[in-house]
């Protein structure tokens, strides 16, 4: 099974900072690797797929990249909205193994 | 746009169980594979299961296989997820998904399942 593990799992910072969130897998998954963001009470939301491909309507302050085993989520200006915990995802072992992350709560300073 | 729209909180005994419907709109349920996923109270995510339309199947993680059954009722474009011997470790959220190759693009508002004597 891959197991994907994410850092820091929680991060602290005010609006206007980048922010880098990293996803690392167990084993190699090229690039298919997606990630979602999940405010309190609410379904998660599908940022970006494909590791770098950015999801229709989501703002482009996000960004993503990387490959294999290490993976990053860029958030150039924190905004306000943005507040929530965000998880990575494999697809490399789709459709008999799906796998999260651990999540990363990003909060206020 | 796809609309997912699932059934109300339910509360059951250890032992029993349950069985979670999503309705889709916009799209019909053929168009969709639809998977699902849950999340317990302050945890992470974990996927159950969905279909896999290139072979027609439906794929069960092996944690929840023998215990979890996923159907779909194409004529009411509703999707269930039914899970049985339930045991205090499986209260959480479960929430239907659509997939496109593995990424869910969109999701059901959420059903909490309480286990609970």
């Amino acid at each position: 099974d891959i197991q994907l593990t994410q850092s820091p799992s929680f991060l602290s910072a005010s609006v206007g900072d980048r922010v880098t969130i990293t996803c690392r897998a167990s084993q190699g998954i090229s690039s298919y690797l997606a990630w979602y963001q999940q405010k309190p009470g609410k379904a998660p939301k599908l940022l970006i797929y494909a590791a770098s491909t950015l999801q229709s309507g989501v703002p482009s302050r996000f960004s993503g990249s990387g490959s294999g085993t290490e993976f990053t989520l860029t958030i150039s200006s924190l905004q306000p909205e943005d507040f929530a915990t965000y998880y990575c995802q494999q697809l490399n072992s789709y459709p008999r193994e799906l796998t999260f992350g651990g999540g990363t709560k990003v909060e206020i300073k | 746009q796809v609309q997912l729209v699932q059934s109300g909180a339910e509360v059951k005994k250890p032992g029993a169980s349950v069985k979670v419907s999503c309705k889709v709109s916009g799209y019909t349920l053929t168009e969709l594979s639809m998977h699902w996923v849950r999340q317990a109270p302050g945890k992470g995510l974990e996927w159950m299961g969905g279909f896999d339309p290139e072979d027609g199947e439906t794929i069960y993680a092996q944690k929840f296989q023998g215990r979890v059954t996923m159907t779909e009722d194409t004529s009411t474009d509703t999707a269930y997820m039914e899970l049985s011997s339930l045991r205090s470790e499986d209260t959480a959220v479960y929430y239907c998904a659509s997939s496109v190759a593995g990424v869910f693009d969109y999701w059901g508002q959420g059903t909490l399942v309480t286990v609970s004597s």
